[in-house]
């Protein structure tokens, strides 16, 4: 079984301020991992995935993560922040035995202030 | 390209009742998952559907069921209702099914429905 864990409901940044949303997940064998965003009465829209390669992965929006095994964290980081980032951040899992069933955190909901 | 769309938008509903939401897949993909999303929460897995049968189902009673139709549309069927099912149910699809799943399959959620039972 696997599972996941996102530090920190709620986040707050100011506007231009790093941004550092945590994950740590647990599986009993080796992950496929993913952090999504939803905005406000929407659906989940994919920021960027791993599967297997390299460990740093970057998706849209200036969104990267990395995964590392030994910490079994996909922390989500991005440089500079937007008020348009201003949303819920959900990280899941999905064990590669698993079929296609995805495992969610709790999510984090990232506030930018001007 | 079309993507992941699902019908109805908002619906309301009183306990004791029973309701069906549509999901049309995006294009290319003949996989649908559905998801429960309670208020303030990540979304949970209750089943998935390939080639028109369950393939895999989380943790959620019977009257939860659904449907998978030849053009790779899904129903989700919920009896009973009760007031915890108020929630956002998110439909997403994927190209796959059962056995080796390939590394780059990613699911594509819609916007989901809003159930509310009174």
């Amino acid at each position: 079984a696997q599972s996941v864990t996102q530090l920190g409901s709620h986040v707050s940044v100011s506007e231009g301020a790093l941004v550092l949303l945590r994950c740590n997940y647990s599986s009993s064998v080796p992950p496929y991992l993913f952090w999504y965003v939803q905005y406000p009465n929407q659906g989940l829209q994919l920021l960027l995935k791993y599967t297997t390669g390299a460990t740093l992965v970057k998706g849209i929006n200036g969104f990267e993560a990395e995964f590392k095994k030994s910490e079994t964290s996909f922390h989500l980081t991005k440089p500079s922040a937007h008020m348009r980032d201003a949303a819920e951040y959900f990280c899941a899992v999905r064990a590669n035995n698993a079929g296609n069933m995805l495992t969610f955190g709790g999510g984090t909901r990232l506030m930018v202030k001007p | 390209e079309t993507g992941v769309t699902q019908s109805p938008t908002h619906l309301i509903k009183t306990r004791g009742q029973q309701v069906t939401l549509r999901c049309s897949s995006q294009s290319g993909h003949n996989t649908v998952s559905w998801y429960q999303q309670a208020l303030g929460q990540g979304p949970q897995f209750i089943f998935q559907y390939y080639r028109e049968e369950e393939n895999g189902r989380g943790n959620f009673p019977p009257r939860f069921s659904g449907l998978q139709f030849p053009n790779y549309s899904s129903e989700l069927n919920v009896n009973a209702l009760e007031l915890d099912d108020s929630a956002l149910y998110l439909c997403a699809s994927s190209r796959g099914g059962t056995g080796a799943f390939g590394i780059t399959d990613t699911q594509y959620f819609g916007p989901g429905t809003r159930l509310t039972v009174l």
